[in-house]
């Protein structure tokens, strides 16, 4: 089983700065990491797939990066509506499994 | 458009099961794999399994294995998922999703399922 963690657990951070989200691999899923978005009440978005691609309709100051083990979410300029919590998920070997989450707030 | 919807709130004593469905419309059923995720209240999300609607072959996450059973009906387009030996950690909103992790990914509406005695 390919557990993920993810740091910090919570960011706090003010609308305009830059935020980046860590997410560890147990054991290398090459490319098949997803990050989603979710807001209180709301089902998950997907923000990005196989690492570095951007879902359909998200805006650019989202990217992804990493292969193997190690990946990175960052958004470049936080606008208000991005404070929200952020979960890596990776699908391997028909085994899928999600990260703890990182939950950006308002400083 | 896509749309899975999903059966209603549940409230099960411990030790009881539960099965949720959802329903699925506006593309092929049997073209994509759906997918059950929860949430318990304040918590992440935990993937719990996958079916396949084409063969209705499936895969768990090794924690449910043994508790949980998927199933499908091409007829009416729907997935179902049932939990068994409910305890009160199985306090959760219950999703069913297609393509996680994937472009094209849609979410059901979730069901909440409550383990009260």
């Amino acid at each position: 089983e390919i557990v993920l963690t993810q740091s910090p657990a919570t960011l706090s951070l003010s609308p305009g700065e830059r935020a980046t989200l860590s997410c560890r691999a147990s054991q290398s899923v090459s490319s098949y990491l997803a990050w989603y978005q979710q807001k209180p009440g709301q089902a998950p978005r997907l923000l990005i797939y196989d690492a570095s691609n951007r879902a359909t309709g998200i805006p650019a100051r989202f990217s992804g990066s990493g292969s193997g083990t190690d990946f990175t979410l960052t958004i470049s300029s936080l606008e208000p509506e991005d404070f929200a919590v952020y979960y890596c998920q990776q699908r391997s070997n028909w085994q899928f499994s999600f990260g703890p989450g990182t939950k950006v707030d308002i400083k | 458009q896509v749309q899975l919807v999903q059966s209603g709130a549940e409230v099960k004593k411990p030790g009881a099961s539960v099965k949720v469905s959802c329903k699925a419309s506006g593309y092929t059923f049997t073209s994509y794999y759906m997918h059950w995720v929860r949430q318990a209240p304040g918590q992440g999300l935990e993937w719990m399994g996958i079916i396949n609607p084409s063969g209705g072959s499936t895969s768990y996450a090794q924690k449910f294995q043994g508790r949980v059973t998927m199933t499908r009906d091409t007829s009416t387009s729907t997935v179902y998922m049932e939990l068994s030996s409910l305890r009160s950690e199985d306090t959760a909103v219950y999703y069913c999703a297609r393509r996680v992790g994937e472009p094209g990914d849609y979410w059901g509406q979730g069901t909440l399922v409550t383990v009260s005695s």
